[in-house]
Parts: structure tokens; C-alpha cells; sequence
């Protein structure tokens, strides 16, 4: 398996402008992640689905950030408008059978966001 | 939020032992011992768990204090390419009564030629 695919690798753009993130995950994995990484606040989890629902959306920091999973092997996380405190590495995870105490998680390489 | 406590770095040399140090003072009877590892321009990856007794696996071993309180991940032998942000995590329940793993900030670890 070719891991965690995420999509683009870099993306710079204006604030304001809309964004969008991909995620394919792990086959066969029936949940998904979105993290967040910067150097002020670490590594934050924004929401986690579950057979492409979602279950927690605590971490979205606010209605500008939206993420959606239209089917098992793909996924999306959307800014609209950016802004410039947006500016992060955003990595994307799988796993299987969270039910268990012993889910491990795979990243992606994730996509580093600059808003300029 | 994080429940666990870490150096925030180490440095080690080539090709010697390295212990990383973990407290986890809150742990609960059910808690997994996860570690984490980030190679710099990387995603974090899969490095061991543990629950009560020691693990050991190809990339490391897990010692876990007998009251669970504390626990130590173990590199053998560590190299230049073990260079990273070591994570030790805890699964944190959240209020809606799902699961999250809260990554503190971690032990970055220098190796040493």
C-alpha cells in the first residue's frame, strides 16, 4: 500500500482565498483524521471520521474550516476565507478498529499551508 | 490536556543506547502507552505501545514502570537516521465520550556522529 496520499504537498496563497486540502486514506482503514501542526500550539487534532462519518469536530477551530469524507477513500478539508494565522503543516491519518485500545495511527506526509 | 511529561530534548551518540524518559503520573487502568516519533519534514509514525508488561519490537523496546506511572522508550542502538521528536501519548477521553491522543511537545533527540 502506498500509505496515507495527501494533496498538494505545499499550497501558498492570498488570505482570503479559498483552500482546499486532500486526503486519501489507507484502504481497507475505517477512520480518518485531521491534524494540525504549528510551532506555537504542536500537533492539534481538528476532526475524526468513522466509516466516512464524522465523530468529533471539536478541534475545528471555527465555521471558516470544514472537512468532509464523500466516500472511504477520500477526503477533504476546506478554508474559506484563509488567513494568515491559518499557515500550518496539515496531516492527515488513518487507522483501523479505533474501538480498541491499541489503534495505530498512520500519517501522511502531510501539506504545509502558507497564507500569505 | 496532555497527561504526559517529557524532556523536551537529548542527545546521544552514535550507535549507543538511548532511554527516553516518560512520566504519565494520571494514568488510568485502561490506558495504552503509545509512542510516536516525527523525522524532521514528516508526519508523525508508529513506534510501539504497551499496557503493562515490557515490548519490544524492530524499531524499539518499551520498559513500563510496575505502578505504570512512568515508562522508558528503549533505542538500542540509535543512529543518525533516529533523529526526531519522540512523542509519548496517552488516548484522552473527551466529553462527547470519544477518543483523542493529545500530543505534548515531545523529546527532540539529537544523535551525535
Amino acid at each position: 500500500d502506498a500509505g496515507v496520499i495527501q494533496s498538494p504537498r505545499h499550497e501558498v496563497t492570498e488570505m482570503g482565498q479559498e483552500v482546499t486540502l486532500r486526503c486519501k486514506p489507507i484502504s481497507g482503514h475505517d477512520y480518518l483524521f485531521w491534524y494540525r501542526q504549528t510551532m506555537m500550539r504542536g500537533l492539534e487534532l481538528l476532526i475524526y471520521f468513522n466509516n466516512n462519518v464524522p465523530i468529533d469536530d471539536s478541534g475545528m477551530p471555527e465555521d471558516r474550516f470544514s472537512a468532509k469524507m464523500p466516500n472511504a477513500s477520500f477526503s477533504t478539508l476546506k478554508i474559506q476565507p484563509s488567513e494568515p494565522r491559518d499557515s500550518a503543516v496539515y496531516f492527515c491519518a488513518s487507522s483501523l478498529d479505533r474501538g480498541r485500545s491499541t489503534d495505530t495511527q498512520y500519517f501522511g506526509p502531510g501539506t504545509r499551508l502558507t497564507v500569505l | 490536556d496532555a497527561k504526559t511529561t517529557q524532556p523536551n530534548s537529548m542527545e546521544s551518540n552514535e550507535e549507543e543506547p538511548v532511554h527516553l524518559p516518560c512520566n504519565h503520573s494520571t494514568i488510568s487502568g485502561t490506558d495504552y502507552i503509545h509512542w510516536y516519533r516525527q523525522l524532521p519534514s514528516q508526519g508523525p509514525e508508529y513506534v510501539i505501545h504497551g499496557l503493562t508488561s515490557n515490548v519490544n519490537n524492530r524499531m524499539a523496546s518499551l520498559a513500563i514502570a510496575e505502578d505504570r506511572k512512568s515508562s522508558t522508550l528503549i533505542l538500542h542502538r540509535a543512529t543518525l537516521r533516529d533523529a526526531a521528536v519522540y512523542y509519548c501519548i496517552l488516548r484522552d477521553r473527551t466529553t462527547s465520550g470519544t477518543y483523542k491522543y493529545i500530543f505534548g511537545t515531545g523529546t527532540r533527540l539529537k544523535v551525535l556522529a
